[in-house]
């Protein structure tokens, strides 16, 4: 299957930093990306789509000042959380669809963040 | 009522059981299902893609879509320990890649050696 690759796995900073989070998709294009967050024993919830070379589009009740999508490359979709505070604290989770799958979309391993 | 249900779990088999998984849904326009297993603090892997109803095999594992019923099924023969996980469904209304994916909320498999 396609890889979707994140970077860093996991991210332990102090409350008020800013921390980013990269995907990457491996071997193929992406010109959508999805970021979810998940927590402890709980499905995922869609954050926002980010798309190649315009604004993402953001869910209900997400602020995007805070969380800041950048998608500036075919390959490479990051995900700023700024001025974290201990709530942000949760799983990220990325993922895209490489063409012909017909939207099957494929994870990256995801991004645990910890804000002490 | 959500737009897709999960059998919450969580469900503890013998090794070697035939494991039934089913997700209900009630948007009518869905057309595209997904099964996902995750292991703890991992991604979620794709395991079945299917479309529209029917049936699709891969190896162990059997998914069956019955649009009639909203219902979706994902079987698993001859359960190993290994396939100790979260299984969720996932699913959505058009293809493509900017598609965005309704999901369950995932059910935890327990396999017993």
């Amino acid at each position: 299957g396609a890889v979707v690759s994140q970077h860093p796995s996991r991210v332990i900073c102090k409350s008020g930093t800013s921390v980013k989070i990269e995907c990457r998709s491996l071997d193929f294009q992406a010109t959508t990306m999805f970021w979810y967050r998940q927590f402890p024993k709980q499905s995922l919830m869609l954050m926002a789509t980010s798309n190649e070379g315009s604004k993402a589009t953001y869910e209900q009740g997400v602020e995007k000042d805070k969380f800041l999508i950048n998608h500036a490359s075919l390959t490479l979709s990051t995900l700023t959380v700024t001025s974290a505070h201990p709530e942000d604290s949760s799983f990220y989770i990325c993922s895209a669809s490489p063409p012909g799958s017909g939207g099957a979309k494929y994870f990256g391993p995801g991004t645990r963040l910890t804000v002490t | 009522q959500k737009e897709v249900e999960q059998d919450p779990g969580p469900l503890s088999v013998p090794e070697g059981a035939i494991v039934s998984l089913n997700c209900t849904y009630s948007n009518s326009a869905f057309q595209y299902f997904m099964w996902y297993r995750q292991y703890s603090r991992k991604g979620p892997e794709l395991l079945m893609y299917t479309y529209s109803s029917g049936n699709k095999e891969d190896g162990r594992f059997t998914a069956q879509v019955d649009k009639s019923s909203k219902y979706i099924s994902l079987f698993i023969r001859d359960s190993q320990p290994s396939d100790s996980a979260t299984y969720l469904c996932a699913m959505s209304a058009v293809g493509g890649a900017n598609s965005k994916l309704t999901f369950g909320k995932g059910i935890t498999l327990s396999v017993r050696p």
